[in-house]
């Protein structure tokens, strides 16, 4: 079986700082690894994705992640947080049997203080 | 384009009565459809998935079921609620042949009282 781990539920940083939210997948199989955020009573919406054609992986909103094999991580990170990236973000990783099943991490909240 | 839809997006039901939330896709044919609970603290939990009509995998044992009448159409329900049934649910669709990324509904938020 397929499982991430994000490690930290909770994550504040200062507006300006570089922003890191880690995450670690378990696999047996070349993984699909994705970042989706969440912002209140909302939807999930996708930030990026790794598919293997490249190993650093650039999304939307300024965010990349890059995946290491060696180390089974896809950290998602961005240069210089914004007010606006207050959320919860969740990293997946997609599944080997049929369905295209996705397997969630329990999440992480980010903060961004002034 | 691809849209999602999903609703109602709250819902506040008495222990012991009928639920059914219903979710729609448009744009997109044959797609893998996908209901997932929310719960503090706890990540985004699979209920269920299909890959065609009238074909549900369930991942847990628990008190609700899912259909899927129609291609794009999937539903959730439960004959009786439960407490324990409270929580945010998620609908989702990918694409069913090659393409892995998720497109998520709204959201429901449903409180069992």
């Amino acid at each position: 079986a397929q499982s991430v781990t994000q490690l930290g539920s909770h994550v504040s940083v200062s507006e300006g700082a570089l922003v890191l939210l880690r995450c670690n997948y378990s696999s047996s199989v070349p993984p699909y690894l994705f970042w989706y955020v969440q912002y209140p009573n909302q939807g999930l919406q996708l930030l990026l994705k790794y598919t293997s054609a490249a190993t650093l992986v650039k999304g939307i909103n300024g965010f990349e992640a890059e995946f290491k094999k060696s180390e089974t991580s896809f950290h998602l990170t961005k240069p210089s947080a914004h007010m606006s990236d207050a959320a919860e973000y969740f990293c997946a990783v997609s599944g080997t049997g049929g369905g295209n099943k996705l397997t969630f991490g329990t999440g992480t909240q980010l903060k961004v203080e002034l | 384009s691809q849209t999602i839809h999903q609703w109602p997006a709250t819902l506040v039901q008495p222990v012991g009565s009928p639920l059914s939330l219903e979710c729609t896709v448009e744009g997109t044919s044959n797609p893998n459809l996908y209901w997932y609970r929310q719960a503090a603290g706890r990540g985004l939990q699979l209920l269920f998935y299909s890959v065609g009509i009238g074909q549900i995998s369930s991942e847990v044992p628990q008190n609700l079921s899912a259909s899927r009448p129609q291609d794009r159409q999937f539903i959730l329900s439960s004959k009786k609620l439960l407490l324990s049934d409270s929580g945010f649910y998620l609908c989702a669709w990918s694409p069913g042949t090659g393409g892995r990324s998720y497109t998520f509904g709204s959201g429901t938020r449903l409180t069992v009282v």
